[in-house]
C-alpha cells in the first residue's frame, strides 16, 4: 500500500541554522507534496506544497524539492528562529477523482536560541 | 472566510458507547476528509467525502462510519468504542484547488 517515510524523527538546530527534513514516497502515481506545520495543542497548518511538475518552490525561508525519479522529497528552512519549533509532517497523495493524503511520522524540529 | 470548525472539542466516553463528531467546512468547500491522529500511529486517513458521497476510505474497521449532508458539513461516528480509539480526530475541508486545510480537532478520551 501506499507510505510516506520521513526522517529524522527528531531535528535540534541552533537559531539561524538550516534545517533539511526528508521524506519518501512509495506511490509513484503520487502527484501533490504539502508540508504542515502543527505546533503543539494545535491544527496542522499548511505551510508549503509542490505538484509534480515542478522541481522546487520557495516562500521566503522556507522551500520545497521533489526529486520524482528518486521518489524523494525534502523541507528546507532557512536562518531557523524559535517559533519554527513544531512538528512537521509530509504527505503526499495522487490528485485525480479522489483525495486521500498519506502522511508522514512526523519532525520534531526545536530550534535553540 | 471561517475555518473548519469542529464539535465538540472534547469529549469523554466509556467503552461499547458509540460517537458522532461534527465538522463544518470552509464556505464553498465540497470535500471534506477525517483523519486519526495519535502519538503511536500519527496522521491516518479515515475517509473523503465529496458531494455527499464517499470517495475513498482508510484501512479503519467498519466501526468508522461517516456521512456528508446537501450543506458539505460531515459528521463521522465511531461505534462500540474501544480504548484504543481514543485519539485526536482532525477533520480537513478542500476547495477546487490541492490545498486542504484542517479543523482544530476533537479530542476523544475512551475510558
Amino acid at each position: 500500500g501506499e507510505n510516506v517515510e520521513q526522517h529524522p524523527s527528531t531535528l535540534s538546530v541552533q537559531e539561524g541554522d538550516s534545517a533539511v527534513i526528508k521524506c519518501t514516497y512509495s506511490d509513484s502515481a503520487s502527484n501533490y507534496f504539502p508540508w504542515y506545520k502543527q505546533e503543539l495543542g494545535k491544527r496542522p497548518q499548511l505551510i508549503i506544497d509542490i505538484r509534480s511538475n515542478v522541481g522546487e518552490k520557495k516562500d521566503q525561508r522556507i522551500a520545497v524539492t521533489l526529486n520524482k525519479t528518486a521518489k524523494h522529497f525534502s523541507l528546507h528552512i532557512t536562518e531557523t528562529q524559535p517559533e519554527d519549533s513544531a512538528v512537521y509532517f509530509c504527505a503526499a497523495t495522487l490528485m485525480d477523482s479522489s483525495y486521500k493524503l498519506i502522511f508522514g511520522s512526523g519532525t520534531r524540529l526545536l530550534v535553540r536560541p | 472566510k471561517a475555518g473548519v470548525t469542529q464539535t465538540p472539542r472534547y469529549l469523554i466516553k466509556t467503552r461499547g458507547q458509540q460517537v458522532t463528531l461534527s465538522c463544518s467546512p470552509i464556505s464553498g468547500h465540497r470535500s471534506v476528509s477525517w483523519y486519526q491522529q495519535t502519538p503511536g500511529q500519527g496522521l491516518q486517513f479515515l475517509f473523503e467525502y465529496f458531494s455527499e458521497t464517499q470517495r475513498n476510505k482508510g484501512n479503519f474497521p467498519g466501526r468508522f462510519s461517516g456521512r456528508q449532508f446537501s450543506n458539505s458539513r460531515s459528521e463521522m461516528n465511531v461505534s462500540t468504542l474501544e480504548l484504543g480509539d481514543s485519539a485526536l480526530y482532525l477533520c480537513a475541508s478542500r476547495g477546487d484547488g490541492y490545498e486542504q486545510y484542517f479543523g482544530p480537532g476533537t479530542r476523544l478520551t475512551v475510558t
